[in-house]
Parts: structure tokens; sequence; C-alpha cells
């Protein structure tokens, strides 16, 4: 299996315009998360999907990020209008969860995000 | 509001030397995971214990959980310059039906050659 795959691995934009982030989870698994890595604020869950379903968004830190998952093997993270304090690394994670708990969850390279 | 912290936040030590990070949580628990990440890149799953155990150890990372203390501690030993990372523990809080993980503020961990 490839892994869980990110892209673009980079992008830099400037301040006011529409980012997309994308995300193949690895196939079977039935959880999907999103994170945000700054150096102020550490690795920040933004929302996580079960079965294509939103779960939890309470992570999401405003009305300009958005979340999708259209089907099992693909995700967007949407931020629209973009603001230079989104700069961040956006990673995508999935996982399988298996009776008792929560399970291992297996990052992608992430998403280096820079808004000017 | 992160769950886990790590102390210490940044640790230096020689090749061959054991490298020892502490986790400390506030909720009650499923379970404990610890990941590692290098630098510009993905988190990496290294060990999962869960609340019923008390030390697990894979290869040469040894992982101890206490819950009346709510706090665990990573052990690796005969660190070599390829452990040099930043350590994450993540905590799965006894939420309902819930099954994020919170992760901590992380140790980086330096090992010279």
């Amino acid at each position: 299996d490839a892994g869980v795959i990110q892209s673009p691995r980079h992008e830099v934009t400037e301040m006011g315009q529409e980012v997309t982030l994308r995300c193949k989870p690895i196939s079977g698994h039935d959880y999907l998360f999103w994170y945000r890595q700054t150096m102020m604020r550490g690795l920040e869950l933004l929302i996580y999907f079960n079965n294509n379903v939103p779960i939890d968004d309470s992570g999401m830190p405003e009305d300009r990020f958005s979340a999708k998952m259209p089907n099992a093997s693909f995700s967007t993270l949407k931020i629209q209008p973009s603001e230079p304090r989104d700069s961040a690394v956006y990673f995508c994670a999935s996982s399988l969860v298996r009776q008792g708990g929560t399970d291992t969850q297996y990052f992608g390279p992430g998403t280096r995000l820079t808004v000017l | 509001s992160q769950q886990g912290e790590e102390d210490p936040q940044a640790l230096s030590i020689q090749e061959g030397e054991n490298a020892t990070m502490n986790c400390s949580y506030k909720t009650s628990i499923n379970n404990l995971q610890w990941y590692r990440q290098n630098s510009g890149r993905g988190l990496v799953h290294l060990i999962l214990i869960r609340s019923n155990e008390r030390e697990k150890h894979s290869g040469r990372l040894r992982v101890t959980l206490d819950t009346s203390k709510k706090s665990s501690s990573l052990l690796i030993t005969a660190s070599r310059a390829a452990d040099t990372a930043s350590y994450f523990c993540a905590t799965d809080p006894r939420m309902d039906s819930s099954y994020k993980l919170i992760f901590g503020s992380g140790t980086r961990l330096l090992v010279r050659p």
C-alpha cells in the first residue's frame, strides 16, 4: 500500500485566495483525520470523518475552513479566503478502528501551506 | 487544549546513551500512543499501550503507563543518531463514541554521533 497520500506537498498563495488540500487515505480505513501543525500551537485536530461522515469539526478554526469526504478514497480541506495566519503544515491521517477503541493513525507527508 | 504534555521539551544525548521522555495527561484514557516525527515528515506510530497495561516493549523502546498518576514514559535504549526526531504522546480520552487522539507538544530529541 502507498500509505496516506496528500497533495500538493507545498502550496504558496496570496492572502484572499482559495486553497484546496487533498488527501487519499489508506484503502479500507474507516476514519480520516485532518490536523494542522504550527510551532506556536503544536498539532491540532481540525476535523475527523467516519465512513465519509463528519463526526467532530469542533477544531475547525472558523467558517473559512471546510472539509468534505465525497467517498472513501478522497477528502479535501478548503480554506476560503486564506489568511497569513493559516500558514502551517496540514496533515491528513487515516485509521481502522478495531474493537477496544482508537487504533493507530497513519499520517500522510503533509502539505506545507504558506499564505503571503 | 492539549491533553498530553511532554517533558522535557528538548533532550540532547550522546549516541549509545538512553533517552527518557515523559508524558502527563489530564483525563481518563482508553489508551496512550507514542509517535515519532522526523523533520519535515508526517508522524509515525511507535507503540500503543492500553489503560490496563503497565509496561510494553518494542525493540529498543520501552513504554510505561501509570494511570493513577496520569503519566507515561518512553525509554529509548542504546540511542542512535537516526533516533533524532520529535516524539509525541497521544491520548485517546474516554468519551462517548469518540475516536480522536489528542497530541502533546512533543519532545525534541537530538542524538549526537
